[in-house]
């Protein structure tokens, strides 16, 4: 059975970078069959896709996104990460990382981990 | 348009059915995904490119599509069921953006 569990620093400084990890076990990150993917939800509110990407790279952003976000993946530790630079109060979101199946056409997020909840303030 | 719009609240009563719909112009090209999510916890794929459910997912939770509406429905509703319900899909014409509806929050009485 596959698990994901994120890591990181749960309060963040407006104007500083978020640093997230999502540790993976009972699988391997090493696939060309699935992506793995960062997803975000704000407080009450609701889910909004950050990026997948496969473990070496063809990273997909959000467009809104985009220019602040990186993916990250070290298969010796099968992790893999997101750094999110420049963040406001509007970044403040229980942030989930997931295994994208790459079904095609559609948006299935077959696992899920438990969610950090990560604020934003000075 | 990237859009996909739910209702936002929807009530059933215990063991009747109910269905959930998300509309959008995206879905008239492409099949939607639905998530459950509970209070809590993360959401739970419930139905994957369009119409199939993951394994462990009763068979009460079904899916159609018809034009820019693509429908969750639950047969038999049980009280576990109660929960908030993403549809998801597409955000356009990039071949890899996915977009979520608002949410629908099931209550069943």
């Amino acid at each position: 059975q596959l698990h994901l569990q994120e890591s990181g620093p749960g309060l963040v400084k407006p104007s500083e970078t978020l640093s997230l990890t999502c540790t993976v076990s009972g699988g391997s990150i090493i696939t060309s069959d699935h992506y793995w993917a960062w997803i975000r939800q704000s407080p009450g509110k609701g889910l909004e896709w950050i990026m997948s990407s496969y473990y070496s790279g063809s990273i997909y952003y959000n467009p809104s996104l985009e220019s602040r976000v990186t993916f990250s993946a070290d298969t010796s530790k099968n992790k893999f990460s997101l750094k999110l630079t420049s963040v406001t109060a509007a970044d403040t979101a229980i942030y989930y990382c997931a295994r994208d199946m790459a079904t095609g056409g559609t948006a299935d997020f077959d696992y899920w981990g438990q969610g950090i909840l990560v604020t934003v303030s000075s | 348009s990237s859009e996909l719009t739910q209702d936002p609240t929807v009530s059933v009563a215990l063991g009747q059915t109910v269905t959930i719909t998300c509309q959008g112009d995206i879905l008239t090209k492409f099949y939607a995904s639905w998530y459950q999510q509970k209070p809590g916890q993360a959401p739970l794929l419930v139905i994957y490119h369009g119409n199939k459910r993951p394994s462990g997912i009763p068979d009460r939770f079904s899916a159609s599509d018809s034009g820019n509406t693509a429908s969750l429905t639950i047969t038999g509703t049980q009280a576990e069921d109660e929960a908030d319900y993403y549809c998801s899909s597409r955000g356009g014409g990039a071949s890899h953006y996915w977009v979520f509806g608002g949410g629908t929050k099931l209550t069943v009485l």
